[in-house]
């Protein structure tokens, strides 16, 4: 079981938001910034926010980040097929010292 | 535009080391403010970190791994590599190198390289 919570599944209909949450603790997301990261079947992950709230160059501003307290969250808005995969967060950890990742949501289209 | 490759034998067996190594593309691995990273991911689950390497060679690993891991940058060749000693099972999985921000960050990552561990 990760230290980082997501759920494992999550989905919506083309055009529709959805979000998914990242739940952690004060060791972590509570002290430093939160990354996401999307994998396409088949492929390895990609970095499409970081800095809790920050867009990488070429990715979508369909994707956007929040973070609250020992929470984050992804929200995909304008759902569409290719965004078929699974999400990944990720943060720092002060007391374990480690990278975490939480244990990936699979994003289904309906 | 950075690209990343891994290279490096696909089948260890159990007990020995696992090396591999990763070949940049595209831009410099040494003199830049860069984190040089590993990651692996076994089939069907998620994603665990290894290490991540600064472009100077301080390094940060992952406590449940430290004891076995060695990474090092070799700017000569542009590429830095993983060495992971006394590999079980457990260890089977693709192993991705990345590029890092910052040392938790991963902005470039390689496609990633399979390796079993089996006799």
């Amino acid at each position: 079981q990760s230290v980082l919570t997501q759920p494992p599944s999550a989905s919506g209909t083309p055009g529709r938001r959805v979000t998914i949450s990242c739940s952690g603790s004060s060791s972590n997301i509570g002290s430093n910034t939160v990354n996401w990261y999307q994998q396409l079947p088949g492929t390895a992950p990609n970095l499409i926010i970081y800095f809790n709230n920050v867009r990488p160059s070429g990715v979508s501003d369909r994707f956007s980040g929040s973070k609250s307290g020992t929470s984050a969250s992804l929200a995909i808005s304008g759902l569409q097929s290719g965004d078929e995969a699974v999400y990944y967060c990720s943060a720092w950890d002060d007391s374990l010292n480690v990278v975490l990742f939480g244990g990936g949501t699979e994003l289904t289209v309906l | 535009q950075l690209q990343l490759r891994e290279s490096g034998p696909g089948l260890v067996k159990p007990s020995e080391t696992l090396s591999l190594s990763c070949t940049a593309s595209g831009g410099s691995i040494g003199r830049n403010s860069y984190y040089w990273g590993w990651i692996r991911q076994s089939p069907g689950k998620g994603l665990e970190w290894i290490g991540s390497l600064y472009s100077s060679g301080s390094a940060y690993y992952n406590p449940s791994l430290k004891s076995r891991v060695t990474m090092s940058i070799d700017a000569s060749e542009n590429q830095f590599s993983l060495s992971l000693k006394s590999v079980t099972a457990a260890d089977t999985s693709v192993y991705f190198c990345a590029r890092g921000m910052v040392a938790s960050t991963f902005d470039y990552w390689g496609q990633g390289s399979q390796v079993t561990v089996s006799s």
